[in-house]
C-alpha cells in the first residue's frame, strides 16, 4: 500500500521567506509525527498529533515553526521567516496510535536549503 | 529519557552475520527497546522492537540481556542493502511519544 509521502522533494528558499511543507501519513494512522535531520546531525522531533489531542509542540525550536493537522490526516509544517539555519530534511512519519510499542512509518523527507 | 549507548561505526563482510550492540544501563522496567535504520538518502526504517523476550522478524533478530541494561541486534546474513545508521531508541510508556534518535552506529558492508 501506499506509505507516507512528503512534497516538495526538495525546496530551496531565500532567507526571509515563508515555507510550507506538506505530509500525507498512511490512511488510517492516527498519530503524526514531524522531525528535522540536520547535515550530518541525528534526528530531532519537533511536534507531534495524535487524534483530536491538542499537539505536542514541545520540539519546536522556535516560534517561527508551526505545523497544522486537517481532517485528522494531511499536515502541514510552516517556516515563517526562514534562516539559513534552518536548512535540513524535514521527515515525517506517521503510526497507528500514538504508543511505545507502536512503529513510525517515516516519509522521504523534504530537503529544504535556505539561502 | 534513559540514554542508549552504541558504538559509532562497524563493518561487516557480505553473508556474514553482524551484531549490533546497545548499551541501555538506566533503563526503566517499562521501556522498549526499538532498532531503527536510515539507508542513504531515506527516512528512518523500523526494524525490530522488544521488551524482555528475544525477537525474531524477517528482518533481524532482537537479542535482550537478562538484566536488560544491553541489547543486540543481529542481522543474520548482511547484504549490501544493509548499510545504514542503525538506532538504537527507548520508548517510553508515558510522556512524549516520539522517538530520541541517538547517533546511531553506521554499518559499513564490504562485498
Amino acid at each position: 500500500g501506499a506509505g507516507v509521502s512528503q512534497s516538495p522533494s526538495n525546496k530551496v528558499t531565500e532567507k526571509g521567506k515563508d515555507v510550507e511543507l506538506r505530509c500525507d501519513p498512511i490512511s488510517g494512522h492516527t498519530a503524526l509525527y514531524w522531525y528535522r535531520q540536520s547535515l550530518g546531525q541525528g534526528l530531532e522531533f519537533l511536534i507531534y498529533f495524535q487524534g483530536n489531542s491538542a499537539p505536542d509542540k514541545s520540539g519546536l525550536p522556535s516560534d517561527r515553526f508551526s505545523a497544522e493537522r486537517t481532517g485528522g490526516s494531511v499536515s502541514t509544517l510552516t517556516i515563517q521567516r526562514t534562516q539559513q539555519e534552518d536548512s535540513a530534511v524535514y521527515l515525517c512519519a506517521s503510526s497507528l496510535a500514538a504508543g511505545e510499542v507502536r512503529e513510525q512509518y517515516f516519509g522521504p523527507g523534504t530537503r529544504l536549503t535556505v539561502t | 529519557d534513559a540514554k542508549t549507548t552504541q558504538p559509532n561505526s562497524m563493518e561487516s563482510n557480505e553473508e556474514e552475520p553482524v551484531h549490533l550492540p546497545c548499551n541501555h544501563s538506566t533503563i526503566s522496567g517499562t521501556d522498549y527497546i526499538h532498532w531503527y535504520r536510515q539507508l542513504p538518502s531515506q527516512g528512518p526504517e523500523y526494524v525490530i522492537h522488544g521488551l524482555t523476550s528475544n525477537v525474531n522478524n524477517r528482518m533481524a533478530s532482537l537479542a535482550i540481556a537478562e538484566d536488560r541494561k544491553s541489547s543486540t541486534l543481529i542481522l543474520h546474513r548482511a547484504t549490501l542493502r544493509d548499510a545504514a545508521v542503525y538506532y538504537c531508541i527507548l520508548r517510553v510508556s508515558t510522556g512524549r511519544r516520539a522517538l530520541t534518535f541517538g547517533s546511531g552506529t553506521r554499518l559499513q558492508v564490504q562485498p
